[in-house]
């Protein structure tokens, strides 16, 4: 069965580095997410990306963040000066379509990339 | 003021019992997920649904579009359905999906 893949499955860096995750979504998909979840809370929405431009970003996706799909295959989210806020576990997912098509499509999840920040 | 609220929040149970967890959102929507946390926190998709009813094994999701409500139910619980179930609205005006906090079941054998 496909899935989303993602790399590395723990970073650990230091505050004001720049790092990017990177996601495997499933081959025929057509719409990309990050997500995020800070230890203990609830997950949160970070971008959506479709047709190799950001759909929807959210108040937490400020300049610090970027995402960029640099092939076919692969599509990466870079935090480009780490704060120690940012550590949380960071969720990738495709989809086939998005929820504003008629009928929804199911997001599929990636394994997650623990980021601590030090 | 969250848009979306499960209840409850911890929810403990013996081995067979019943299962019911509740989702109130109070945003318009196209579509409700509920997904399953497990413990190494892997994400899975449940259902995904925007009317009536769906059911896959012993695991059953309703939604009342009107009432702004979703229930997941589990019959006959089994201890390896331990997790965290979160319940996710996909907004009808953008393309978020706002999640609850979610969740945490324990299944005693």
């Amino acid at each position: 069965e496909p899935e989303v893949t993602q790399t590395p499955s723990h970073q650990v860096t230091q505050m004001g580095q720049e790092v990017i995750l990177r996601c495997v979504p499933i081959s025929n998909h057509l719409y990309f997410y990050w997500y995020r979840q800070i230890l203990g809370q609830k997950v949160e929405f970070l971008v959506s990306f479709y047709n190799n431009e950001i759909s929807e970003k959210s108040e937490i996706f400020d300049d610090q963040f970027s995402v960029e799909r640099p092939d076919g295959s692969n599509f990466t989210l870079k935090i480009r000066s780490t704060k120690l806020e940012d550590s949380a576990m960071y969720f990738c997912a495709s989809s086939e379509a998005s929820g504003k098509t008629i009928g929804s499509y199911e997001q599929y999840f990636g394994p997650g990339t623990r980021l601590t920040v030090t | 003021k969250n848009e979306v609220e499960q209840s409850p929040q911890n929810l403990t149970a013996q081995e067979g019992e019943f299962i019911t967890i509740n989702c109130s959102y109070s945003v318009g929507i196209s579509a409700l997920h509920w997904l399953q946390q497990h413990p190494g926190g892997g994400i899975v998709s449940l259902f995904m649904l925007s009317s009536g009813k769906k059911k896959h094994g012993r695991l059953i999701a309703t939604i009342n579009i009107q009432e702004k409500h979703s229930s997941l139910h589990i019959t006959a619980s089994h201890p390896r359905d331990s997790a965290v179930y979160i319940c996710a609205v996909m907004g009808d005006s953008n393309y978020q999906l706002i999640w609850g906090a979610g969740t945490k079941l324990i299944i005693k054998p």
